[in-house]
Formats: structure tokens, C-alpha cells, sequence
């Protein structure tokens, strides 16, 4: 069974960078068969998906937040990352990182337990 | 930007059948969203059920069940139990992008 597990800082100030990262327990990060996801779920609220990378480093992300996000991948760590610029109490939530397949069958399988960052001064 | 819709809230009694859908703006929902499902309990993460509109994941008890229905992409509980009181989101595919659907509380009583 695949573990993912997401770490990063819990507090992150108004306009500054949010920063997190995804570790994944085995090698399937460095195969071309996945797509390394990231999605939120604000307070109380539904699932928003936000982008994900390919190992090829190809990467696609959400219209909304595109303009503010990116997704690297480190797979010698096994590792893939988060980063969402100039954000607002407005990004405040849960954010999950999770297993796409990125050929038929199409599916998302594993998810971290998820990790809560607020944004506050 | 697309919306995915399903019912805010269904209720059921245990043992009985209750079916979640889950629509599209842009039209029917087809195999080609391939519709996965998940189902969220209070304090965890959302754990996957079906993909592809139809297939279990090996951990997926067999009362779940997955199908295109009128247009729309289905989630059919049969028999629920206690247990499966939690709410339940529906993804779509759009080509290379996601949209999840509102999610559905649903309550055994």
C-alpha cells in the first residue's frame, strides 16, 4: 500500500509564499504512470483539486490558481512539492496531496492524511 | 468554469438503497469523465471507491456501486450500513484538468 504524507508550516502570513511538500513511500513517484496531485478542502467545504505534475515534469493546474501555483518533483527524495504565492485568508484549508494515474484506468487512489495551513498575521 | 452538482444531502434507513449523482454543466456526464468517487468521514481524508465509473478499488465493499445514469454519473449504496453515514464527492474529467462535485452528506437513520 502506498503511504503519502504531507509536511510543511501550519501558519503562513498574509501575502507570503505557502510552501509544502509530499513524500511518497515508494518508488512509483519515478514512473511515468502517475500524476502527483494536489487539492484543498477549505473549512467546512468541498474537495478543490489544484494541479498536478508528471514525472516527465509536464504539470497542469487549476484556471483559478494558476496564476499562483507550481508543482515540482524531486524523485530522488521521492518528493513532489507545493507552492502557492500571495495568498490570502482565502487559501486557508486542508490541502491533501494524492496518487492520479495518468493513463486509462483513470483514478485517484492514495491520499495523505492532509494538512491544515492557515493563513493569518 | 465548469460545476460539478450533486444533492447537498440525501437520508436512508440501514439496509436500504440510496443513489448520489453527480451532473456536469457542460452537458451529460459520459464514460469519458470517468467518474471516480470518494467518501469522506469527519476528520479524515477522503478515501477512493470507484473509478471509472464502475470499478471498485480492491478495498471497496460491494454494496458500492458505480454507473451512468439519465446523464449523470451514479453512486448506488445498497444494504448501507451504520457505517457508511460520511459525505460523498464525485470527480470528473475534463481533459487534463479535474472538478469535484459539491459532495453529498448522507445520513443512515
Amino acid at each position: 500500500q502506498v503511504q503519502l504524507q504531507e509536511s510543511g508550516p501550519g501558519l503562513v502570513k498574509p501575502s507570503q509564499t505557502l510552501s509544502l511538500t509530499c513524500t511518497v513511500s515508494d518508488g512509483s513517484i519515478s514512473s511515468g504512470g502517475y500524476y502527483w496531485t494536489w487539492i484543498r478542502q477549505h473549512p467546512g467545504k468541498g474537495l478543490e483539486w489544484i494541479g498536478y505534475i508528471h514525472y516527465s515534469g509536464k504539470t497542469y493546474y487549476s484556471t483559478s490558481l494558476e496564476n499562483r501555483v507550481s508543482i515540482s518533483l524531486d524523485t530522488s527524495k521521492k518528493q513532489f512539492s507545493l507552492r502557492l504565492t500571495s495568498v490570502t485568508a482565502a487559501d486557508t484549508a486542508v490541502y491533501y496531496c494524492a496518487r492520479d494515474s495518468s493513463g486509462f484506468p483513470y483514478y485517484i487512489d492514495y491520499w495523505g492524511q492532509g494538512t491544515l495551513v492557515t493563513v493569518s498575521s | 468554469q465548469t460545476v460539478v452538482t450533486q444533492e447537498p444531502s440525501l437520508t436512508v434507513s440501514p439496509g436500504g438503497t440510496v443513489t448520489v449523482t453527480c451532473a456536469s454543466s457542460t452537458g451529460a456526464v459520459t464514460s469519458y469523465h470517468y467518474p471516480n468517487w470518494f467518501q469522506q468521514k469527519p476528520g479524515q481524508a477522503p478515501r477512493a471507491l470507484i473509478y471509472t465509473t464502475n470499478n471498485r478499488h480492491s478495498w471497496t465493499p460491494d454494496r458500492f456501486s458505480g454507473s451512468l445514469l439519465g446523464g449523470k454519473a451514479a453512486l448506488t449504496l445498497s444494504g448501507v450500513q451504520p457505517e457508511d453515514e460520511a459525505e460523498y464527492y464525485c470527480l470528473l474529467y475534463y481533459g487534463t484538468t479535474r472538478v469535484f462535485g459539491g459532495g453529498t452528506k448522507l445520513t443512515v437513520l
